[in-house]
């Protein structure tokens, strides 16, 4: 057990719907990550907090955004979805920014239909 | 641009052998490497991880080799287990630790009892 829990572990939806992922990391940790994995791929960086605040970017489409609350859980908002969008995604935590050990959760599965 | 990428997408091996997967970067620029492994249904958990310093690092059964001169990385895994087999990732990053993490593939480790 990482520590780093998400909800829904299991979310289907159809297309143009929003969905909201939730992250909690672990105790103590102030960064958070998202990572998006989809079949037979590596995963993709989307966005990372640091301590409430964006801290980097990456291949995150606009139609997804995230944000960090000062109890330190963050929230992954995916809207106006497409098939393509189906794949599990992973929320990760940190003690810092500038660490590679990240501690993942068990990932929230989206399907879209 | 950067790009991290396996040399062997699957490997098999006999229980109690050595594993070695292997992993090439393009960016020269990288300084901070990092082995994953994904076991089936749960998120990536950390290895180990090497610094562009280093060319060397052991763990406990394991070791990660960096040869900066072909851009090459390697985890060497001492007497395979069962509980071994799964997907392992390697990531780069250039000077922002985990900010900008590039993961690779994967390589899916198989034991053979």
């Amino acid at each position: 057990d990482s520590g780093v829990t998400q909800t829904p572990k299991h979310l289907i939806t159809a297309t143009g719907q929003r969905v909201t992922l939730r992250c909690s990391p672990r105790s103590g940790d102030l960064s958070v990550y998202w990572y998006q994995q989809s079949l037979d791929q590596g995963l993709q960086f989307l966005i990372q907090y640091y301590n409430g605040e964006e801290r980097a970017k990456g291949n995150i489409l606009e139609r997804f955004s995230a944000q960090q609350f000062p109890d330190l859980h963050s929230e992954l908002n995916l809207s106006s979805l497409e098939l393509g969008d189906s794949a599990l995604y992973f929320c990760a935590s940190s003690t810092g920014p500038y660490t590679g050990e990240l501690f993942f959760g068990e990932g929230s599965r989206l399907t879209v239909l | 641009g950067e790009s991290v990428g396996l040399h062997l997408p699957t490997l098999s091996v006999q229980e109690g052998d050595n594993s070695i997967i292997n992993c090439a970067y393009s960016n020269s620029a990288s300084d901070y490497f990092i082995w994953y492994k994904q076991e089936s249904g749960k998120g990536p958990q950390f290895i180990i991880d090497i610094r562009s310093n280093m060319d060397k690092r052991q763990g406990q059964r394991v070791t990660v080799l960096l040869n900066k001169t072909v851009k090459h990385l390697s985890l060497q895994i001492a007497a395979t287990q069962p509980g071994d087999s799964a997907v392992y990732f390697c990531a780069e990053t250039a000077g922002q630790g985990a900010q900008k993490l590039v993961f690779g593939q994967g390589t899916r480790l198989t034991i053979n009892p």
